[in-house]
């Protein structure tokens, strides 16, 4: 299994400031994905993040929004700007098994609630 | 396109006893995963269990197991001997292929609860 922690683990922001989350994991790994659970619902893939390039973003995501950052092969952040309430979510990063590529893991969590 | 469903929103089990929680999942595609996770109130996503399309045998992980039932697609979570622990919202989890990166598509989550 892979080991990730992110940091915060939660936050409280205003409208239209910029939070930016830190997602680090204890093994190399190619790919990283972000993923965002708003209040009540399912995941969604924001975005998946490989080291070297620009990340690829799904339907409904764009970067000046979600802008993503992959320096090394154990760390990326997503930073969400200009912050408005429906941003208010639980942000997740999360990584193919290094092991078992079939199987793929979650992090903590970031609990974001925008004021 | 691919879609999971899980009919169940929420579901009441007495300790010690078995659940099945439903998923049912569409695709075009003959190479996908399935997966389980847990979410306790923390917001963690705990990975359960994982099944391939082209496994024969059901997946199995302590007291998880995967009834996988290709013709019918459905993906059912059986937990045995279920512990106060196990409330939790349970998320199936699908990806079309097996190298096709981290993309899961997420059913609605069932919400477990677990009596004494």
């Amino acid at each position: 299994s892979a080991v990730i922690s992110q940091k915060p683990s939660r936050d409280i922001c205003q409208r239209g400031t910029s939070l930016t989350i830190q997602c680090q994991v204890d093994s190399q790994v190619t790919m990283m994905f972000w993923y965002r659970q708003q209040p009540g619902q399912s995941l969604t893939l924001i975005a998946t993040a490989n080291q070297g390039s620009e990340a690829t973003y799904e339907s409904g995501f764009v970067i000046d929004k979600f802008p993503i950052s992959r320096p090394n092969l154990t760390f990326s952040t997503l930073t969400v700007s200009n912050m408005s309430p429906e941003d208010s979510s639980i942000y997740l990063c999360s990584v193919v098994g290094t092991t078992h590529i079939y199987e793929q893991y979650f992090g903590p969590g970031t609990r974001l609630t925008v004021t | 396109a691919q879609k999971i469903t899980q009919t169940q929103p929420g579901m009441f089990v007495q300790e010690k006893e078995a659940v099945t929680l439903d998923c049912t999942y569409d695709t075009s595609d003959q190479s996908y995963g399935l997966f389980w996770y847990k979410q306790p109130s923390s917001g963690e996503m705990i990975f359960l269990i994982y099944q391939g399309s082209y496994d024969e045998q059901n997946a199995t992980e302590g007291r998880y197991s995967l009834n996988f039932q290709k013709a019918r697609k459905s993906a059912n979570l059986v937990i045995s001997a279920s512990q106060l622990g196990d409330s939790a919202m349970y998320f199936c989890a699908m990806r079309e292929g097996y190298n096709q990166g981290g993309k899961l598509i997420f059913g609605q989550g069932t919400e477990l609860s677990v009596k004494p």
